[in-house]
C-alpha cells in the first residue's frame, strides 16, 4: 500500500522567512496530493492541493510543487506569519473516492 | 461549501462501556465516509472506509468487532467503540467526500471527537 514520508518533523523560522516541507510517496498510482493545516484540537483544514497532471500550483503565499518521476511533492510558504504556526500534513490518494494516506506531520513555529 | 459535523465533540466514559460517535454530512450526500484516529502529536491514521448500504472496509490492524461502523443513510455514519479501554482514548475524526461537487478527491473533515476512557 501507499506510504507517505514527511520532513522535517519540526521547523522553526522567523517571521517573514520562507518555510518548505517535503513529502515522498511510494504508490506511483497516486494522483491527488493535498496539504492540511491542523491547529491543536481542531480538524485538518485543506490549504492547497495538486493533481498529478500539474507540476506546480500557487495560492497567494502558499505553493505546492510535484515531481511525479521522483514521487515527491513540497509545500512552500513565503513571508511566514505567526498565525501560520500549526502542524502541517501532506497526504496522497488515488482516483476519486479513494482513501487518503497522511504523512507524519510537520510542526511549524513562526517566531515574531 | 460542504460541511461535516460530528457529535459529541468530547466524551468521557468508564472502561468497559461503549461509545457512539456520529458523523453527518449537512449539505450534501456522502456515499463514502472515512474514520480516522489521531493520537497526541501523531498523524491521522485511517481506521475504516464507511460505505452507505454496505459493510465498512477496515484497515489492517483495526478490529472490526471493536469499532463498529454503520452507514445507514447518505448523510450519517456512526462509529461505536465497544468495550472501550484507556488505550482507545484518542481524537476520532470523520471525513466525507461530496461526489457531485468536487472534481478532485477533496475530503471534508468533521471537527473531531475527543474520547477519554477512564
Amino acid at each position: 500500500g501507499e506510504n507517505v514520508e514527511q520532513h522535517p518533523s519540526t521547523l522553526s523560522v522567523q517571521e517573514g522567512d520562507s518555510a518548505v516541507i517535503k513529502c515522498t510517496y511510494s504508490d506511483s498510482a497516486s494522483n491527488y496530493f493535498p496539504w492540511y493545516k491542523q491547529e491543536l484540537g481542531k480538524r485538518p483544514q485543506l490549504i492547497i492541493d495538486i493533481r498529478s497532471n500539474v507540476g506546480e500550483k500557487k495560492d497567494q503565499r502558499i505553493a505546492v510543487t510535484l515531481n511525479k518521476t521522483a514521487k515527491h511533492f513540497s509545500l512552500h510558504i513565503t513571508e511566514t506569519q505567526p498565525e501560520d504556526s500549526a502542524v502541517y500534513f501532506c497526504a496522497a490518494s488515488r482516483t476519486a473516492g479513494q482513501k487518503l494516506v497522511f504523512g507524519t506531520g510537520t510542526r511549524l513555529l513562526v517566531s515574531p | 461549501g460542504a460541511v461535516v459535523s460530528q457529535h459529541p465533540s468530547r466524551v468521557i466514559c468508564k472502561s468497559g462501556t461503549s461509545v457512539k460517535i456520529e458523523c453527518r454530512s449537512l449539505d450534501f450526500q456522502a456515499t463514502t465516509m472515512f474514520w480516522y484516529r489521531q493520537f497526541p502529536k501523531q498523524s491521522l491514521m485511517l481506521m475504516a472506509t464507511s460505505n452507505e448500504g454496505s459493510k465498512a472496509t477496515y484497515e489492517q490492524g483495526v478490529e472490526k468487532d471493536k469499532f463498529l461502523i454503520n452507514h445507514a443513510s447518505l448523510t450519517l455514519s456512526t462509529l461505536t467503540v465497544t468495550s472501550a479501554h484507556p488505550e482507545d482514548s484518542s481524537f476520532y475524526i470523520c471525513s466525507a467526500r461530496d461526489p457531485l461537487t468536487t472534481a478532485y478527491n477533496e475530503q471534508f473533515f468533521g471537527p473531531g471527537t475527543r474520547l477519554t476512557v477512564l
